[in-house]
């Protein structure tokens, strides 16, 4: 079975700090993947980035970085200098890769609502 | 614009009444789903097709039906069999294993 935990309902931060979204998943397969996705008000889902089990470098776009560790089994998730148009519910996502088809599709965590504050 | 297209984006049904949700991509996915998502919660998988004519149940199915009888489409029935149906409903396509998934911008069904 699969599985993905956000323990962080809602985070409230000032504008210009940073913030970490922690992302905990579990999964049996050798090989998956991995997404963040944000949902603003409007409530469409925009893809933020994926990984594949085997490439653990972490990753830096703009403001966001991603850390990878499948020691620990997380997907952690950071925004720098944090923005009011940050605002937002994230979600993380698992992806089997078996032969499963069911499983194709993404399992995702219960999100993180993120308040940035002017 | 390739994406996929979700329609009505605001639905109200009756009690006892069935009421089907529209899909459409033209991105040219073989995947298409269905998920739920209740306030505060993560996103619950109903339905998912990976291939014309082939659709497979999710995690909660029950009170749901699908097709899939053209690539494009994968339109979603809340049958009056579904007790609770107020929530959002999204849409998603996929193209191959690993690659992110596309979403609607959403269906919001409210009972009155």
């Amino acid at each position: 079975a699969q599985k993905v935990t956000q323990a962080q309902t809602e985070i409230s931060v000032v504008e210009k700090e940073d913030v970490t979204l922690d992302c905990v998943y579990e999964t049996r397969d050798t090989t998956y993947y991995l997404f963040w996705y944000k949902q603003p008000p409007s409530g469409e889902l925009v893809f933020l980035i994926r990984r594949n089990s085997f490439d653990e470098q972490n990753e830096i776009s703009g403001r966001y970085s991603w850390n990878f560790q499948k020691s620990t089994s997380s997907f952690n998730f950071t925004i720098t200098a944090s923005q009011v148009v940050d605002s937002a519910v994230y979600f993380c996502a698992l992806q089997g890769a078996r032969g499963d088809t069911g499983r194709r599709a993404l399992t995702f965590g219960s999100g993180t609502r993120l308040q940035v504050q002017p | 614009d390739g994406g996929i297209t979700q329609s009505p984006k605001y639905l109200f049904r009756k009690e006892g009444q069935n009421v089907t949700l529209s899909c459409e991509q033209n991105l040219n996915h073989d995947a298409m789903y269905w998920y739920r998502q209740d306030p505060g919660q993560g996103l619950r998988l109903i339905y998912y097709s990976q291939i014309v004519n082939d659709f497979q149940k999710g995690d909660i199915a029950e009170g749901y039906s699908v097709s899939r009888e053209k690539k494009e489409s994968f339109p979603l029935t809340v049958t009056s069999a579904q007790k609770n149906p107020t929530a959002f409903y999204l849409c998603a396509s996929a193209g191959t294993r690993g690659s992110e998934a596309f979403f609607g911008q959403g269906t919001r069904l409210t009972v009155v």
